[in-house]
C-alpha cells in the first residue's frame, strides 16, 4: 500500500524560505522508474506542477519556478524534501506530493496536502 | 510558456455522456505528451484517472476513458453518476516537465 503524508510550517513570512518533507511508504525511490513529485494549488485554484526527483536523482523543475526550488531525497529514511526561496503570499497554497512510476503514468498516488500561508 | 486549456464548465444530466478536452499552445496532442486525468472533489487530494492517454488504474471506474479527439487529449465519461460531480484535470509531459490544465468544474444536473 503505497502512502505519502507532507510536512512542515504552516506558515512563513515573505521572503523566508520554505522546507517541506514528503514521508512515504510502500515503494523504495531506489527502485527503477520511480519518481516523487511536488504539486501546489492556491484555495480555489488550479494545480501548478513543481518538481519532480526521479529514483537516479534526475530532478525535473518548473520552468517558471525553477530559480527558487530545490528537490532533493533521502532513499534510507523515504523521504523527499522541496524548498523554494523567498515565499510571497502568492505562494500561498496546499502542496501536495505525489508517486511517479511507468511510462506515461504520473501521479497515481497522492499525500493528503498540506496548507501553507505566506503572510506577516 | 506553455499553457494547457480545458473547458472551465460543463453540466450534465444524470446518466448522460459528456466529454472534456484538453488542448495544448504548442500545437495537436498526440500520445507523446502522455496525457493524464485526475479528478478532485472539494476538500480532497487529486485522484488519477487515467494515464497514457487512454489506460486506466485499478480504481477507475469502467464509465471513465480516455482518447485523442480534434488533436486534444479528451476524457469521456458515459452514464454519469452524481458523484461524477467534481473538478477535472489534465496532465501533459513536455519532455521532462509537466503541466496541469487549468481544470473542469463538472456539475451533474
Amino acid at each position: 500500500q503505497i502512502t505519502l503524508k507532507e510536512s512542515g510550517p504552516t506558515l512563513v513570512k515573505p521572503t523566508q524560505t520554505l522546507t517541506l518533507t514528503c514521508t512515504f511508504s510502500g515503494f523504495s525511490l531506489s527502485t527503477s522508474g520511480v519518481g516523487v513529485g511536488w504539486i501546489r494549488q492556491p484555495p480555489g485554484k488550479a494545480l501548478e506542477w513543481l518538481a519532480l526527483i526521479y529514483w537516479d536523482d534526475d530532478k525535473r523543475y518548473s520552468p517558471s519556478l525553477k530559480s527558487r526550488l530545490t528537490i532533493t531525497k533521502d532513499t534510507s529514511k523515504n523521504q523527499v524534501v522541496l524548498t523554494m526561496t523567498n515565499m510571497d503570499p502568492v505562494d500561498t497554497a496546499t502542496y501536495y506530493c505525489a508517486h511517479r512510476y511507468g511510462s506515461g503514468s504520473f501521479f497515481g498516488y497522492w499525500g493528503q496536502g498540506t496548507l501553507v500561508t505566506v503572510s506577516s | 510558456q506553455t499553457v494547457v486549456t480545458q473547458e472551465p464548465s460543463l453540466t450534465v444530466s444524470p446518466g448522460g455522456t459528456v466529454t472534456l478536452t484538453c488542448a495544448s499552445s504548442t500545437g495537436a496532442v498526440t500520445s507523446g505528451y502522455y496525457p493524464n486525468w485526475f479528478q478532485q472533489k472539494p476538500g480532497q487530494a487529486p485522484r488519477a484517472l487515467i494515464y497514457s492517454t487512454s489506460n486506466k488504474h485499478s480504481w477507475t471506474p469502467a464509465r471513465f476513458s480516455g482518447s485523442l479527439l480534434g488533436g486534444k487529449a479528451a476524457l469521456t465519461l458515459s452514464g454519469v453518476q452524481p458523484e461524477d460531480e467534481a473538478e477535472y484535470y489534465c496532465l501533459l509531459y513536455y519532455g521532462g516537465a509537466v503541466v496541469f490544465g487549468g481544470g473542469t468544474k463538472l456539475t451533474v444536473l
